[in-house]
């Protein structure tokens, strides 16, 4: 079956660069999210899109932007990078309506050096 | 604000036992609870998704409950064997939000 899929897979950046990580969410889903998960700790909610638009929005820093595309991939942008963004960035999909159980993806992990 | 907490954080069986985790919340005004399994350095695998109108859900070796009312799940695994060794998190998605909020995590271990 297929599953979500992100890319890249590991990506490293010096301190103050930009990176892009993007999102492709399992055929006909129309919802993506996004999480961080820091080393050695639990998830955190970032940003979700349902349909394109802004559904939910967590801890995300300013330094970050993401959006949802007419194709339903998402590119989540970040600027300015510090080294305590190292972390593993998870993307998620799901239908929406009742039974919108959420799927991950493999995961980017980004270290910032 | 919603907190899920795991208890215990860490747990060694040998293999062939049968193990309860459990996961606590502090709002009860949940939409869903999700249990996930994920291997070091890796992705969540969803295991078993609960809405909250319901009590149970099961797959193969795994039963998962929900007591909405008292703010408690349990994961519990049938006969464990090696390949179950992982970190185990419970997620709760509330009724006003899309999020998943997430507990630390069991960190599981069956021995050989």
């Amino acid at each position: 079956a297929a599953g979500v899929i992100q890319s890249p897979r590991h990506l490293i950046k010096e301190k103050r660069e930009t990176a892009t990580l993007k999102c492709y969410p399992i055929p006909r889903h129309d919802t993506v999210y996004w999480y961080q998960q820091g080393p050695g700790q639990d998830p955190q909610f970032l940003i979700s899109f349902y349909e394109k638009m802004q559904s939910d929005k967590g801890s995300i820093p300013d330094r970050f932007s993401a959006q949802q595309f007419s194709d339903y991939h998402s590119e989540l942008n970040m600027s300015s990078l510090e080294l305590g963004d190292s972390a593993l960035y998870f993307c998620a999909s799901s239908f929406p309506g009742g039974y919108n159980e959420q799927f991950f993806g493999p995961g980017t992990r980004l270290t910032v050096l | 604000k919603q907190e899920v907490t795991q208890i215990p954080a860490a747990l060694s069986v040998p293999e062939g036992e049968n193990l309860v985790l459990n996961c606590s919340f502090t709002d009860s005004a949940i939409y869903n609870l999700q249990w996930f399994r994920q291997d070091p350095g890796k992705g969540l695998t969803s295991l078993l998704l609960i809405q909250s109108s319901q009590r149970e859900q099961t797959s193969g070796r795994l039963n998962a409950s929900l007591d909405k009312s008292s703010g408690r799940s349990t994961l519990y695994i049938a006969a464990s064997q090696p390949g179950d060794s992982a970190t185990y998190l419970c997620a709760v998605r509330m009724d006003s939000s899309y999020k998943l909020i997430f507990g630390s995590g069991t960190r599981l271990l069956v021995r050989p």
